[in-house]
């Protein structure tokens, strides 16, 4: 089992929002941050620090942090994000640690 | 830019052994952490080792004691020696760069990924 909650699946129709959250202890005064990967794809960091964008990652593309739980956005959700999302924590007992993962579907 | 290539995958068989290594580009390597983060065949992320820019090693429970990480930073290459492997090892492992912002790091970049089978 994993340290951090995640659903394994959300559904979203095109130009819709989808909300991915992740839940767990070692959130509680951290911040998460999220990946992207697609099929056969290297993981793509979109969110750091709990709400930041790293460059280059669409205006889309939100974090926020509530207590222990932290979610993801994605506003006007597009065909192109149909993806395999990850959140992460560190912790110093456990370091680096990650969610299970959500396939985000967009149809 | 930055670049992480990672090599020395392959099948090997249970209790063998294997060395990873990722080649680095784009930025001061030696001033940086750098982590191994594994996916097994659809599954998630695990991550596996840490070496921090000062040499220090950290390990995941589930392979402390067999595998070991080390680098080089006069060849900006990090490497990831793994000992008495076992089926459940099997995975794409994935070099990446860590940034530490304040109590909260993520992985900034990230390598192809090396696939690693352990089959008899």
């Amino acid at each position: 089992s994993y340290e951090l909650t995640q659903p394994p699946s959300v559904s979203v129709s095109p130009g819709q929002t989808a909300s991915i959250t992740c839940s767990g202890d070692k959130l509680v005064n951290k911040y998460a941050s999220w990946y992207q990967q697609k099929p056969g794809q290297s993981p793509v960091l979109v969110i750091y620090q709990g709400i930041k964008r790293p460059s280059g990652i669409p205006e889309r593309f939100s974090g926020s942090n509530s207590g222990s739980t932290a979610t993801l956005t994605i506003t006007e959700t597009q065909a192109m994000d149909e993806a395999d999302y990850y959140c992460q924590a560190w912790d110093s007992s456990s370091a680096w640690i990650f969610g299970g993962g959500t396939e985000l579907t967009v149809l | 830019e930055v670049q992480l290539l990672e090599s020395g995958g392959g099948l090997v068989q249970p209790g063998g052994s294997l060395r990873l290594s990722c080649a680095a580009s784009g930025f001061t390597f030696s001033t940086y952490g750098m982590s191994w983060v594994r996916q097994a065949p659809g599954k998630g992320l695990e991550w596996v080792s840490a070496s921090a820019k000062n040499g220090n090693g950290y390990y995941a429970d589930c392979v402390k004691g067999r595998f070991t990480v080390s680098r080089d930073n006069s060849k900006s290459t990090l490497y990831l020696q793994m000992n008495s492997l076992r089926a459940d090892d099997t995975a794409v492992y994935f070099c990446a760069k860590e940034e530490w912002w304040g109590g909260s790091p993520a992985f900034d970049y990230w390598g192809q990924g090396s696939l690693v089978t352990v089959s008899s």
